[in-house]
């Protein structure tokens, strides 16, 4: 199906562990993205990529490290876990520079 | 610095009118977008509005004007499946998109 999905929903690791988010989307947007969402926050940017083998820092990219080797595929590793990356995870993609983001259905990551 | 803000809560009748506003503080802009995000989901694109002037869509509206760095989100014959969280977000100079923290709308029978 066309869209862009996110795996795992729902993930629990521990402080220090190594964890990878997938995002893949179908629709080949040159645009893609990765957010955490926490209450009482808006919606903060972790790296975004505007092409293949192109990424760039967000407002929050400590802790984190993305790449794109393809245009479909943008996994977000966070390298050694700690409680505060606890956090709804959203990848997102666009199509252009100013066109609407299309949401995957998130990751709930907890760390223990 | 660069900021959104918009109401943390707001609470309406099923079957009237509310009004979400927005204001906004940015280095530029290039667009103003409103998503919808019922609990436990993701964000779902609302309206964007780049000209001052009101934008319709169905039940719902959104105003922008650039000059005031303001913007309303106005939803009619409200439903209970309207119950959720309203984003706001500019589009800065730079195409990087500038959120505010949501208003979470209770509609009541």
């Amino acid at each position: 199906d066309a869209g862009i999905t996110q795996s795992p929903r729902y993930k629990i690791t521990e402080t220090g562990r190594q964890v990878t988010l997938m995002c893949h989307q179908t629709w080949s947007h040159s645009y893609m993205f990765w957010y955490r969402q926490d209450l009482g926050h808006g919606l903060r940017l972790i790296y975004y990529s505007a092409a293949a083998d192109i990424t760039d820092k967000g407002e929050v990219p400590d802790g984190y490290v993305v790449s794109r080797s393809k245009t479909e595929n943008f996994p977000l590793t966070l390298e050694s876990a700690t409680r505060s990356q606890t956090s709804v995870y959203f990848c997102a993609s666009s199509g252009v520079e100013n066109s609407p983001l299309h949401f995957g259905n998130g990751t709930r990551l907890t760390v223990t | 610095g660069q900021n959104i803000d918009q109401p943390t809560e707001m609470t309406a009748t099923e079957g009237a009118i509310v009004q979400i506003n927005c204001t906004y503080q940015t280095s530029g802009f290039n667009g103003l977008f409103w998503y919808q995000q019922h609990a436990g989901e993701a964000p779902t694109f609302l309206s964007y509005n780049v000209l001052d002037g009101l934008e319709e869509k169905g039940r719902f509206s959104s105003f922008l004007s650039r000059s005031k760095g303001y913007s309303y989100l106005l939803l009619k014959e409200l439903q209970m499946k309207d119950s959720a969280s309203y984003l706001c977000a500019v589009m800065d100079s730079n195409y990087q998109l500038i959120w505010g923290a949501g208003t979470k709308l209770i509609i009541k029978p």
